[in-house]
């Protein structure tokens, strides 16, 4: 059972690229999240899917899109890259999304933006 | 604004007991967790809160007080393995995790 996965594993991109951030899970999970890991600063939320079709914004979304065609994928894109984007993005996924629901998290990709 | 509070880093040493700390202000409360994240890995889940008390799982327990907005994770006979940073999270009115910064905790022999 992989769990999730991620990928690139690391990416370098040149500002005004477009990137998508690739993340699989195979635990039949509802929802799935995708955040940004930053030095000093807690775990923020970019966006999120409660259930295949649906999404919604999280705390720090301007600059990335997502899609939820299946259960299983979730992919976000970066349409056009800025430095202030260089982060660890982190894919994570849960049951439901209700209150005592644990997310699960994939092994980041670290990006940098130049 | 929703606030999560722990102290940035902190050293403690093999074999010893350490006990982290924090304290939120969120809007809504559905829950606290923490979880363990080792340097260039990902944050793994350790506890759960959501009644006031003690939660005790092996050498790991974990502690709410949601009059005091405060929790605490208590690590007794550190190993070199448990060298690593701790994540306290609390579930919004939303049902949205929101994250300390959390706590660099380095053991020493």
């Amino acid at each position: 059972i992989a769990g999730i996965t991620q990928a690139p594993t690391s990416q370098i991109l040149a500002a005004g690229r477009r990137m998508t951030l690739r993340c699989t899970q195979d635990m039949r999970h509802n929802a799935m999240y995708w955040y940004r890991q930053d030095l000093g600063l807690g775990l923020r939320l970019i966006h999120y899917s409660n259930t295949a079709g649906t999404t919604g914004k999280g705390e720090v979304p301007d600059g990335y899109s997502v899609s939820r065609a299946n259960t299983d994928d979730f992919p976000l894109t970066l349409a056009s890259a800025v430095p202030s984007q260089t982060s660890v993005y982190f894919c994570a996924s849960s049951d439901d999304g209700g209150a005592q629901d644990t997310q699960y998290f994939g092994p980041g990709t670290r990006l940098t933006v130049l | 604004g929703q606030n999560i509070d722990q102290p940035t880093e902190m050293t403690a040493t093999e074999g010893a007991i350490v006990q982290i700390n924090c304290t939120y202000q969120t809007s809504g409360f559905n829950g606290l967790f923490w979880y363990q994240q080792h340097a260039g890995e990902a944050p793994t889940f350790l506890s759960y809160n959501v009644l006031d008390g003690l939660e005790e799982k092996g050498r790991f327990s974990s502690f709410l007080s949601r009059s005091k907005g405060y929790s605490y994770l208590l690590l007794k006979e550190l190993q070199m393995k448990d060298s690593a940073s701790y994540l306290c999270a609390v579930k919004d009115s939303n049902y949205q995790l929101i994250w300390g910064a959390g706590t660099k905790l380095i053991i020493k022999p």
